[in-house]
């Protein structure tokens, strides 16, 4: 098991562009969350799916963001018409609930730069 | 929103120092979990601590969550130039259902050698 990884690690894009990152899991993880990171910050919740029902999404995450998990493994992010504040590191992590919580652990992130 | 304060903000010493880094808030976690990050990459699991009082070592690094668990500290000893990063707490919510975690902004630590 390779841990979980994002793709790209990098994106540079123009603002109003469409962007869509990918995320995949630790294998046989059930959960799964994206995490916002700006510089000098410590990473934000944005949304989380248990298997593929999105259950919870902050305030954070305006309507020009969407996230799926069709087949409860991998996720994607959409950012619709991206704006220079949406520039942070995203982070995805993975976790597998038992009884009594559960750990998360963290891809290497994909950089979003809005120029 | 439960917020988590840690401190100093940076910190820069010397190979061989022994130093602490504080993780605090006002609101109780069911878990509280350290992080280190790296430039460029994402935070990786230090330890997690769940019961109050709770204290668990990793060989030069001695974790302990408070009684009430609102507070935990991170205890270095004799530092290296490998230690250095971001030190990252993060607390788990005790409600909800998600784990979501809630996360400080981070002590940056710097060893020089």
């Amino acid at each position: 098991d390779t841990g979980v990884s994002q793709d790209p690690r990098h994106k540079i894009t123009k603002r109003g562009q469409n962007v869509t990152f990918r995320c995949d899991p630790i294998s046989e993880h059930n959960r799964l969350y994206w995490y916002r990171q700006t510089l000098g910050q410590g990473p934000e919740f944005l949304t989380y799916f248990q298997n593929e029902a999105q259950l919870e999404k902050s305030r954070l995450l305006s309507d020009r963001f969407s996230a799926e998990r069709p087949k409860g493994s991998f996720s994607t992010l959409e950012i619709q018409r991206t704006e220079q504040g949406d520039s942070a590191m995203y982070l995805c992590a993975s976790s597998l609930v038992l009884a009594g919580g559960d750990t998360q652990y963290f891809g290497p992130g994909t950089r979003l730069t809005v120029l | 929103t439960q917020l988590l304060e840690q401190s100093p903000q940076f910190l820069s010493i010397q190979e061989g120092e022994n130093l602490t880094v504080y993780c605090n808030s006002s609101s109780v976690f069911s878990s509280l979990q350290w992080y280190r990050q790296e430039p460029g990459e994402g935070p990786v699991l230090l330890v997690t601590v769940v019961t109050g009082g709770e204290v668990k070592k990793l060989k030069r690094l001695t974790f302990q969550f408070g009684d009430a668990r609102k507070d935990s500290s991170l205890h270095i000893t004799a530092a290296q130039p490998g230690d250095t990063g971001l030190y990252l707490c993060a607390g788990e919510e005790p409600q909800g259902g998600s784990e979501k975690l809630v996360f400080g902004k981070g002590t940056k630590l710097t060893v020089n050698p």
